[in-house]
């Protein structure tokens, strides 16, 4: 079983349109959750870091579940610029700044 | 934006040549990563470092080796190219003291005909 796990999508879109998607982590230990953006062909960058509380960076929410093991990402009012694939990302709890990715969510957003 | 450089940014070469991918980066950070990435598929951690001198194998068994002579200098060396090695890699950069977030490089296209 992988340890993070993501469905591959695609989620399309409409511009204007809200999209969310889950991933599931499988080590219960872990502390440190992500998401990064990955463009086709080019270096994933860190969206947002993902706080127990859940938190929010303009049209983007993350909240964590640590009773089920998934985060989520919530993108409102979505932009053609937002088609990307999203890495859901967590640490692994016993080995110090070692990160486990998932394989992304692709989201295409059509005008 | 994050300054880490990798180079080449695409090569193409023959089966059995030995090429060293480079990467650098201007931060001090600490800690330095190399990554296999297929098209489509996961990140797969190869190589890492905490810090000059150190240097671990990560969870994807790869024949390639790495140096960390110096802290802003993390450079991947395959002996003997074959065709499996062909594949997107990336270097990422990480802060020592607690913060897990890793800045990547552009990465480096390898094909291996």
């Amino acid at each position: 079983r992988k340890e993070v796990e993501q469905d591959p999508g695609p989620f399309n879109v409409p511009e204007g349109a809200t999209v969310a998607f889950n991933c599931t982590y499988s080590n219960s230990a872990s502390q440190s959750f992500f998401w990064y953006r990955q463009d086709c062909r080019k270096e994933p960058k860190l969206l947002m870091s993902v706080y127990s509380s859940g938190n929010e960076d303009g049209r983007f929410t993350a909240q964590l579940n640590r009773a089920s093991q998934y985060i989520s990402l919530l993108i409102r009012d979505s932009k053609l610029s937002d088609s990307a694939t999203y890495l859901c990302v967590v640490n692994e709890a016993d080995s110090w700044g070692k990160l486990q990715f998932g394989a992304g969510t692709q989201v295409v957003v059509t005008p | 934006e994050a300054d880490i450089y990798q180079t080449p940014r695409y090569l193409v070469i023959g089966t059995g040549k030995k090429i060293t991918l480079e990467c650098s980066q201007t931060m001090g950070h600490d800690k330095m990563y190399w990554y296999q990435q297929d098209p489509g598929m996961e990140l797969h951690l190869i190589h890492y470092s905490y810090g000059v001198n150190s240097t671990e194998k990560g969870d994807l068994s790869s024949e390639s080796t790495v140096s960390r002579i110096r802290t802003e200098h993390f450079p991947l060396t395959l002996e003997s190219a074959r065709p499996s090695h062909t594949s997107q890699y990336l270097c990422a950069s990480s802060p020592r003291i607690s913060q897990e977030t890793q800045y990547f490089g552009p990465g480096t296209r390898l094909l291996v005909l």
